[in-house]
């Protein structure tokens, strides 16, 4: 089955303590991107890349880094996670860069910084 | 920059009501638009998409027309269900093609 697999679907952590969110994609899409949604606020981009190795930032990029050693994952890594940082985050995929492309999302990882 | 305006909710309907969720966005250039549904506990979901001007977009009954002279995009549906109970998101490309640009969604609740 086509998809796009986050883990963990919850998490909750402390202050500074180092994290990471895996994202995998077995479509072999080119683009890859990273989301955070908060209440009242929508959904906004913090990373996104559109092929091996290259990535670059979206709105909300402060506190967050991300790799692309392989096309089908993508990982988002938190280094010194903080209260603000608390939100749902969704991983999305689509075949590669461009106006018209659907984007496939992640079911979500819903993270909780004390 | 480029923005979406969707309006408020929640939306509260009966079964077989009528809907119309209104968006409205600013963006340079010709951006493609989209709506996207969230059912509860899942990710987000392509509900149906234009990419130009008065282009129509429709699927589970569900549609949407790519208004350039008022900037719009409303989602329409004719007798909505219990099952389209969930969160309408519309969205807007940006001109690089390398993001969505998200309204702050809208709730509907459909009860029976």
């Amino acid at each position: 089955e086509a998809q796009v697999t986050q883990n963990p679907r919850y998490l909750i952590t402390v202050t500074g303590k180092k994290l990471t969110v895996t994202c995998s994609q077995n479509m072999n899409h080119e683009y890859m991107s990273w989301y955070r949604q908060d209440p009242g606020l929508g959904l906004r981009q913090i990373y996104y890349s559109m092929n091996v190795e290259v990535t670059d930032k979206g709105d909300v990029p402060e506190g967050y880094k991300v790799s692309r050693k392989e096309k089908r994952n993508f990982p988002l890594i938190l280094e010194s996670p903080s209260p603000n940082q608390t939100s749902l985050y969704f991983c999305a995929s689509s075949p590669s860069r461009g106006k018209g492309e659907k984007l496939f999302f992640g079911s979500g990882t819903q993270l909780s910084v004390l | 920059g480029d923005s979406v305006t969707q309006m408020e909710g929640p939306v509260t309907l009966s079964e077989e009501a009528c809907l119309t969720i209104n968006c409205t966005y600013t963006a340079t250039g010709y951006p493609s638009l989209f709506w996207y549904v969230q059912y509860p506990g899942e990710g987000l979901q392509l509900l149906l998409k234009a990419t130009k001007a008065d282009d129509k977009g429709s699927n589970k009954g569900f549609e949407a027309t790519y208004r350039k002279e008022t900037t719009s995009f409303h989602l329409e549906k004719g007798s909505v269900q219990v099952s389209d109970s969930a969160v309408y998101f519309c969205a807007l490309s940006n001109q690089a093609g390398t993001a969505l640009i998200f309204g702050k969604g809208t709730t509907l609740s459909v009860s029976s």
